[in-house]
């Protein structure tokens, strides 16, 4: 059973900021929200994860509400070669032994 | 740092035959995995390790087998070849702790024929 919802796909204009949601409505306490990409044809990579703070690396920012239901992936200045598929995933720390589980994501596509 | 390493990139098997996926790592990881994915799709569980003599199911573990020897390697194994296991399959790694990311292989391609 998927634990997110994103949209099926998306538009952005090149350099703008490309806001990408979540809903995770049933995130338990102890669960991470994680953010992965996937570039055609790639293997996924890595972007973001949180708890409950708002979180910023070099590659995004991941904003997540009080209540923890939802939450927004941020690419502040989208480039051509943010287009990708984008997975929003909920996982629990305490789960050791066991995996990440992807669902469809969301397409980005940035155009200029 | 090779990362995640996929063998082969591309592979036709036709229905019956045999093959085995390699997957190797070189950071020392603990938990690797194996997932799948159909065109149009996202990533589908196979099987997983938490280390060395040590694996479990995944969602779709039908007719895969695994094993895992060493730290390093954890190849896929494919008997009696089936149209249905034409796929994308994708490695990946990682410490097992929440704050480092799976690293990913760039995948092998096989079309069964």
């Amino acid at each position: 059973d998927a634990k997110t919802t994103q949209p099926t796909s998306m538009d952005c204009a090149e350099g703008r900021a490309a806001n990408l949601p979540c809903n995770h409505s049933t995130i338990s306490g102890n669960e991470y929200v994680y953010w992965y990409r996937q570039i055609h044809s790639q293997g996924p990579q890595y972007i973001i994860h949180g708890l409950k703070n708002n979180e910023t690396n070099e590659m995004a920012s991941l904003i997540i509400t009080e209540d923890r239901k939802s939450s927004t992936l941020i690419l502040p200045h989208a480039t051509l070669r943010d287009t990708a598929v984008y997975y929003c995933i909920v996982h629990s720390a305490n789960q050791a032994g066991t995996a990440l589980i992807f669902g469809k994501g969301t397409t980005l596509s940035v155009s200029s | 740092n090779a990362g995640v390493t996929q063998t082969p990139k591309f592979r036709i098997l036709k229905i019956g035959q045999s093959m085995t996926l390699q997957c190797a790592q070189d950071m020392n990881h603990n938990y690797m995995y194996w997932y799948r994915q159909d065109p149009g799709m996202g990533l589908k569980l196979i099987y997983y390790s938490v280390g060395a003599g040590i694996t479990d199911k995944g969602e779709v573990p039908n007719g895969y087998n695994v094993s895992r020897s060493t730290t390093e390697d954890f190849p896929l194994r494919l008997e009696l070849a089936a149209p249905s296991q034409t796929s994308v399959y994708f490695c990946a790694s990682s410490q097992g702790q929440v704050r480092y990311g799976y690293t990913f292989g760039s995948g092998t391609r096989l079309t069964v024929v």
